[in-house]
């Protein structure tokens, strides 16, 4: 696609239930990265996958959060049991393979825990 | 341990007037890179512009134009001319690598307000 893709744009959750995040990011990209954005404050680093390798999971807050990336692609980013704390902006980005590819962020999923 | 501060939580100007968002960054490592991000109200952030450690040529790109001094530790970006398009939360972030591949550090952003 034209750019990194997110859905749901927007997604209400009652505390305690799960929600699954989608990222399409840009084809070929083979860097992808999950950032979160609580109000007020800036972006915080959650999870990253490049290629085949193990994914840097060194910012994910809790075992609550979780994330996968199928065939390379699709990215799943996936929040069990819900606190009204996970309630934020959930940003995906994508990078080409060019040593000086910048990121190319999606418009988000606004998560409120209610 | 990186950080990235910018100071100005709010600005608001008026159509014309120039602005000047600050960035005052820290980190141990001899080369790092610098970046700006516009988040317009649809929420994609827009990669403005990547500085390194060692270029601390200012750079320019028509209204828009960024001061890097090591000296300071700061990375600030001026808007000349201000318009109401460039109205937006504006991310100073910090990085190892060019590409972001060590995570990018952000900024708590800046909300500039151009009004008309």
């Amino acid at each position: 696609g034209a750019g990194v893709s997110q859905s749901p744009s927007n997604k209400v959750t009652e505390k305690g239930k799960d929600v699954e995040l989608r990222c399409d990011p840009i084809s070929g990209h083979t860097a992808l990265y999950w950032y979160r954005q609580s109000l007020g404050q800036g972006l915080e680093f959650l999870i990253y996958f490049q290629g085949n390798s193990a994914p840097d999971k060194s910012g994910l807050p809790s075992d609550r959060f979780s994330a996968e990336r199928t065939g390379g692609s699709v990215s799943t980013l996936t929040i069990q049991r819900t606190q009204q704390e996970d309630s934020a902006v959930y940003l995906c980005a994508s990078r080409g393979d060019s040593y000086n590819s910048p990121l190319h962020f999606g418009n988000g999923t606004r998560l409120t825990v209610t | 341990a990186q950080k990235v501060t910018q100071a100005q939580t709010e600005i608001s100007v008026v159509e014309k007037e120039d602005v000047t968002l600050d960035c005052v960054y820290e980190t141990r490592d001899t080369t790092y890179y610098l970046f700006w991000y516009k988040q317009p109200p649809s929420g994609e952030l827009v990669f403005l512009i990547r500085r390194n450690s060692f270029d601390e040529q200012n750079e320019i790109s028509g209204r828009y134009s960024w001061n890097f001094q090591k000296s300071t530790s700061s990375f600030n970006f001026t808007i000349t001319a201000s318009q109401v398009v460039d109205s937006a939360v504006y991310f100073c972030a910090l990085s190892e690598d060019p590409a972001g591949n060590t995570p990018l550090v952000f900024g708590k952003g800046t909300r500039l307000s151009v009004i008309a």
